[in-house]
Order: C-alpha cells, then structure tokens, then sequence
C-alpha cells in the first residue's frame, strides 16, 4: 500500500500553474518524497524528488511542509503535453516504490 | 544514450503457462526494478535487482521470480500463468539502488492471459 494519499483528479487551465497536493503524514525523517508522471500508453516519468528543503528544476518545484507531513508539485506554466496522472511516493525501506493511484490531472485549453 | 528497452513488448499466453520477460536497462546502469500494472490495482513493485542480487520484494507470490545478469540485463519470470495476471510489466533501471537515484522506465511488456 501506499504510504500517500492524493486527490484522484485536479483540472487546471493550460499556461497557468498545476498545484498537486500530497499528504504523508507517516514519513520519518530521513525519508525521500518522490514525483513521478505518467502520460498515457507510457512508462512513468521522473519529476523531481526531495527530503526537506524546497526542489526546484527544469520540470517542476517541490514544495514541503516544515513537519513534512505534506507536499506539493508545481508546474509553473502546464501545457497540454503535461495531462498525465501523478504519483507522490515515499518509498517503504527506502527502496521499495509503491505508487498508489496517483492524480490524474487535465490540461485544458 | 539508448533507453530501457523490454521485449517482446506484447505476449499473449494461456493459463498455466509460464513466461519470461525481459529488460535492457541503460548502459552504466546497476539496478533494475520490475512493476506491475493493471487497471485495478495500479502500479505495483515486483522487486529490484542491484549487482545481480534482489535487493527489495513487492508482496507477489512466488510464482513471480526475476534475475539479474552480470551485464545488469535483467528477466523476470512468471510459472503457472493466471487470468489476473494479465498486465502491462514494466521495468525501470537507475545508476543505484531505486531510493537514492532516478529511474527510468522503459515502455513494457503487455501480457495477456487466455
């Protein structure tokens, strides 16, 4: 089982900023939050990750609380390429990736 | 750089047969996860093989066995098929071990079992 909860779907409109809400509030101190995509027909896709300072790269921006207990992704400006479903994943020992069911978030025009 | 690569990317198999899959991961890269994916339950971890070892187990039964090759090729297999087996597999490699590294993914193998 996953150890995220994240809302099944979220719309936003193309060119303005996708906010993508993750809650885990079971993390320990020295666990990683990852994000991952994957648009359709497609293997998933690596976004970005962090531990607890912000993240920030050519994808998106990691924001996480100061009790990490939640975080959020940022798309600054989403296209219509950006439709996918998103994953947030703290892994169980570290390494094992369970990815829940993710957020399916639309790109409208 | 050549990506992941699975083969065969489509196999259509009969209940009680077994299958093997496997999965190119990029060059310089030790680790290979392997993941299930159906509409029901979403994407699963099978197991990870780092250096030729598994290194993490998802909760599959046993039927469900992989290895890794000293070339970081990797194969899964899958004894005595079931209907609910059919899935799309996918495999993902990383320079390290799956929790300190990003993974890559390949486009997976689609199994169907009659």
């Amino acid at each position: 089982d996953a150890k995220t909860t994240q809302p099944p779907s979220m719309d936003c409109a193309e060119g303005r900023a996708a906010n993508l809400p993750c809650n885990h509030s079971t993390i320990s101190g020295n666990e990683y939050v990852y994000w991952y995509r994957q648009i359709h027909s497609q293997g998933p896709q690596y976004i970005i990750h962090g531990l607890k300072n912000n993240e920030t790269n050519e994808m998106a921006s990691l924001i996480i609380t100061e009790d990490r207990k939640s975080s959020t992704l940022i798309l600054p400006h989403a296209t219509l390429r950006d439709t996918a479903v998103y994953y947030c994943i703290v892994p169980y020992n570290f390494n094992k990736f369970y990815f829940g069911s993710g957020t399916k978030l639309n790109v409208k025009p | 750089k050549a990506g992941v690569t699975q083969t065969p990317r489509y196999l259509i198999k009969t209940r009680g047969q077994q299958v093997t899959l496997s999965c190119s991961p990029i060059s310089g890269h030790r680790s290979v996860s392997w993941y299930q994916q159906t509409p029901g339950q979403g994407l699963q971890f099978l197991f990870e093989y780092f250096s030729e070892t598994q290194r993490n187990k998802g909760n599959f039964p046993g039927r469900f066995s992989g290895r890794q090759f000293s070339n970081s090729r990797s194969e899964m297999n899958v004894s005595t098929l079931e209907l609910g087996d059919s899935a799309l597999y996918l495999c993902a490699s990383s320079i390290g071990l799956a929790g300190g590294s990003e993974q890559f993914f390949g486009p997976g193998t689609r199994l169907t079992v009659l």
